[in-house]
């Protein structure tokens, strides 16, 4: 729901770089969380942007533009264990004091040695 | 830290079965979620709670039924399995005063036979 678009599948090399796209729909929009999941474990927070502008936080940085929609979860220098996928999800006004969140359907990002 | 646990992380059943999904944390969060996970399909949810004994219908309710008697424990219920609910089920959590995340059990991967 809430159109939240991310491509389903991603490959790198180790060592690269990778950005992972995101786009939503504007109207009510609260805040954007990128999530990590390994295959058959549960997703964990990786970051949340609700102001325009990039969020870095180690290897991982996080982009976001309110006016256009849209979001990026830049990786770098991948490693190995970077190979998961990655989960856009937005909360709009409607929900947000409830933690209501709507989740993109993940993109598998594979890493290559 | 928050710490969410689900009853079990694997589980069969035959289709027809009424079956109960437990989901418990111990952060005091006043909101709590049911997901499904399907390849393809991303995270979908099921119910929400808010408080003790509310309950809000979230984008796939049909077949699914929850109790929230606790604020601790938010329980899904399937009352008469069916082979399409084969599925990975996650609960997740989440607190209104504090962070906007979602934090999430380890999942029950639950077959239907």
């Amino acid at each position: 729901g809430q159109n939240i678009d991310q491509p389903t599948e991603m490959t790198a090399t180790e060592g690269a770089i990778v950005q992972i796209n995101c786009t939503y729909q504007t109207s009510g929009f609260n805040g954007l969380f990128w999530y990590q999941q390994h295959a058959g474990e549960a997703p964990t927070f990786l970051s949340y942007n609700v102001l325009d502008g990039l969020e870095e936080k180690g290897r991982f940085s996080s982009f976001l533009s309110r006016s256009k929609g849209y979001s990026y979860l830049l990786l770098k220098e991948l490693q190995m264990k970077d190979s998961a996928s990655y989960l856009c999800a937005v909360s709009f006004d409607r929900g947000s004091t409830l933690g209501r969140l709507y989740f993109g359907r993940g993109t598998q990002l594979t890493v290559w040695p | 830290d928050v710490k969410v646990t689900q009853s079990s992380r694997y589980l069969v059943k035959r289709t027809g079965e009424k079956v109960f999904l437990e989901c418990v944390q111990d952060m005091d969060h006043e909101n709590m979620f049911w997901y499904r996970q399907d390849p393809g399909l991303g995270l979908r949810l099921i119910y929400f709670s808010y408080d003790v004994k509310m309950k809000e219908k979230g984008d796939i309710p049909e077949g699914y039924s929850v109790s929230r008697e606790k604020k601790e424990r938010f329980s899904l219920i399937l009352e008469s399995a069916s082979t399409n609910q084969t599925s990975m089920y996650l609960c997740a959590t989440h607190s209104t005063g504090g962070d906007d995340e979602q934090f999430f059990g380890p999942g029950t991967r639950l077959t239907v036979l």
